[in-house]
């Protein structure tokens, strides 16, 4: 099956800082690579995802790259604010999510 | 419109009772998906459904392990025998259509077993 890992597991940047998160999976034939954003006892959020068609895809402060050939993907949060501070998941279709990345923006 | 409901919010049971966990999706989402989260951990799926069908069970961890979604609308997630290590929170999520869609996610359900 499908193996996802995702880096760092702890992030700390400073308010307005930029914030990067990669993730890497091993099934090539994966083509659907969403991010979520959970708050401490709250529901997973779809923040946006990425179809293996396109290279790139924004949406306000938040962007996600997809390398293909070499199975990664990257979540950047431009700007960041204190709201941004939760748990970030990355996965490669709809069953298989990264361990997820603890960001703290400090303010 | 209402989104995702699951209940219990919590749930504490014995070493060996039996529980049952239900999620009410959203209306018209053909397919639903059952996810074990672990303090600190990512979502692990547990269990697909297209309408009543379900066409995935391979991480469900055992065979205490039960879902059902008898009318393509409902579901439920059963734990027979319940033992520690099943003590998560276990969530479900629904989308509009089947492959590859965005998933909309309940708040979950706490599982404590004592």
């Amino acid at each position: 099956g499908e193996n996802v890992e995702q880096h760092p597991s702890t992030l700390s940047v400073q308010e307005g800082d930029s914030a990067v998160i990669k993730c890497t999976y091993s099934d090539s034939a994966s083509n659907y690579f969403p991010w979520y954003k959970q708050e401490l006892g709250k529901r997973p959020q779809l923040i946006i995802d990425i179809r293996s068609n396109v290279g790139e895809k924004k949406d306000q402060r938040i962007a996600v790259t997809l390398n293909k050939t070499a199975k990664h993907f990257s979540l950047h949060i431009t700007e960041t604010q204190p709201e941004d501070s939760a748990v970030y998941f990355c996965a490669a279709s709809e069953f298989y999510f990264g361990s997820g990345t603890k960001l703290n923006v400090k303010p | 419109g209402a989104g995702v409901s699951q209940s219990p919010r919590y749930k504490v049971a014995k070493r060996g009772q039996d529980v049952a966990l239900r999620c009410d999706p959203i209306s018209g989402h053909v397919s639903l998906f059952w996810y074990q989260q672990a303090l600190g951990q990512g979502p692990e799926f547990l269990t697909y459904f297209q309408n009543e069908a379900q066409l995935d069970k391979s991480g469900l961890p055992s065979d205490r392990f039960f879902a059902e979604r008898p009318e393509g609308s409902v579901s439920t997630l059963k734990i027979q025998r319940t033992q520690q290590e099943d003590s998560a929170v276990y969530l479900c999520a629904s989308s509009f259509q089947a492959d590859n869609q965005p998933q909309h996610f309940g708040d979950g359900t706490r599982l404590s077993i004592l």
